[in-house]
């Protein structure tokens, strides 16, 4: 079946505009999780949702990044005022629920100049 | 933060050689997932394995954990030059809502 897709591969904007990132999660996958990985680090988690509401949102590094998932399927992660530091590959993953196997999709890479 | 650090940082063999990469990790787990990444992109999930696991295989992989020891191995068997990426482990903290906490991961190149 399809795995996770995001949209779009890539994206160069100029400081200051706004940013949004798509994730499709797989099918039937009620959690969904966003993670940003910086050059040489590991992934390091945003924001988890299970269904429509966000469960843990203590990853956003501040009040510019907001994600929504209003039906419970794709979600979006929104980037205001965005900074040269908020250039990244920003990951999303789906799973069945808490704590089962989380499948990535392939990231947007996120430039800001 | 990191909470599993791989070992080592990197690591190079010749083809049909097993390759062993390490986690040690510091808070209790509910599980610890394997992944690889090729190019910077995605990651591709390998194994979880479950606090409640020591060893699980899937085809070439073997992996083990220790929570006495806080830490984890993944064995690569016979490994080929397509196994080369970064390898990460990753921790699903006990009481941190599912979220996986990730290592710097491991660079593994395998010399055809």
């Amino acid at each position: 079946g399809a795995g996770v897709s995001q949209t779009p591969s890539n994206k160069v904007t100029e400081k200051g505009k706004y940013v949004e990132l798509r994730c499709d999660p797989i099918s039937g996958h009620t959690a969904l999780y966003w993670y940003r990985q910086s050059l040489g680090q590991g992934p390091e988690f945003l924001i988890y949702f299970q269904g429509t509401g966000a469960a843990d949102d203590s990853g956003l590094p501040n009040d510019r990044f907001f994600a929504v998932r209003p039906e419970g399927s794709v979600s979006t992660l929104k980037i205001q005022r965005t900074e040269r530091g908020d250039s990244a590959v920003y990951l999303c993953a789906s799973s069945l629920g808490s704590s089962w196997a989380q499948y990535f999709g392939p990231g947007t890479r996120l430039l800001v100049l | 933060s990191q909470q599993g650090e791989e070992d080592p940082q990197a690591l190079s063999i010749q083809e049909g050689e097993n390759a062993t990469m390490n986690c040690s990790y510091k808070t209790s787990i509910n599980n610890l997932q394997w992944y690889r990444q090729n190019s910077g992109r995605g990651l591709v999930h390998l194994i979880l394995i479950r606090s409640n696991e020591r060893e699980k295989h899937s085809g070439r992989l073997r992996v083990t954990l220790d929570t006495s020891k806080k830490s984890s191995s993944l064995l690569i068997t016979a490994s080929r030059a397509a196994d080369t990426a970064s390898y990460f482990c990753a921790t699903d903290d006990t009481g941190a809502n599912s979220k996986l906490t990730f290592g710097k991961g491991i660079t593994l190149s395998v010399r055809p």
